[in-house]
């Protein structure tokens, strides 16, 4: 079964450090990887998306992610964390055509000192 | 645009009691889907529909019921409320064009059943 592992529950940084956030998936076949942010109360917003081509995705807010198939992974960074970023952030996959049907990981609560 | 739309926000059940979860996308989508989030488990599919009189079950469909009578609709029913069902509630609405598959959520029902 497709399953979806972050590796960091819970990071904490000050203003201005750089972050990194792994994400690895297991499906062998052609997936779409998205980052979903959720801030406090709110919903789930995205983030950012991959579905082909260049493997270096820009999103919102100063981010980005890097699909690297050989590792099946989908990394998410930010050169310099605000206080803003204080949020949850969920990676997600779906196969390539699918019905929409997303499998999440755990998700990375990420505190952001001022 | 409206997009997603859950109604209640907020709901407080009894054991035992029943209720339907609402979710509502003007966005013409064919597939809906709804998750359950529960701290450090991320997002969990519950049910999810391909179109009208579609549905299937996700990873968790236990004590939950769906129908879809219409495109543009997809309520959740939970016939007998457990104190395990206690979490946020998220319904999706998602596009494929392409191949590439999106979705987008609505603003989540925070369920307590007491």
């Amino acid at each position: 079964a497709q399953s979806v592992s972050q590796h960091n529950h819970h990071v904490i940084l000050s203003e201005a450090a750089s972050l990194e956030l792994g994400c690895n998936y297991s499906y062998g076949g052609t997936v779409n990887l998205f980052w979903y942010v959720q801030y406090p109360g709110q919903h789930l917003q995205l983030l950012l998306k991959y579905f082909s081509g260049d493997p270096l995705v820009k999103g919102i807010k100063g981010f980005e992610a890097e699909f690297i198939k050989s590792k099946f992974s989908f990394n998410l960074r930010k050169p310099s964390v605000q206080w803003s970023d204080t949020a949850e952030y969920f990676c997600a996959v779906s196969r390539s055509g699918n019905t929409g049907k997303l499998i999440f990981g755990q998700g990375t609560t990420l505190q952001v000192k001022p | 645009n409206a997009g997603v739309t859950q109604t209640p926000k907020f709901q407080v059940l009894k054991t035992g009691q029943s209720m339907t979860l609402q979710c509502a996308q003007d966005m013409n989508h064919e597939y809906m889907s709804w998750y359950r989030q529960d701290p450090g488990m991320g997002l969990r599919l519950i049910h999810y529909s391909v179109g009208a009189g579609i549905t299937d079950q996700g990873e968790v469909p236990n004590g939950y019921n769906v129908s879809r009578s219409t495109t543009e609709d997809f309520p959740l029913r939970l016939l007998s409320a457990a104190p395990s069902q206690t979490s946020v509630y998220f319904c999706a609405s998602s596009r494929t064009t392409g191949g590439k598959t999106e979705a987008f959520f609505g603003q989540g029902t925070r369920l307590t059943v007491v």
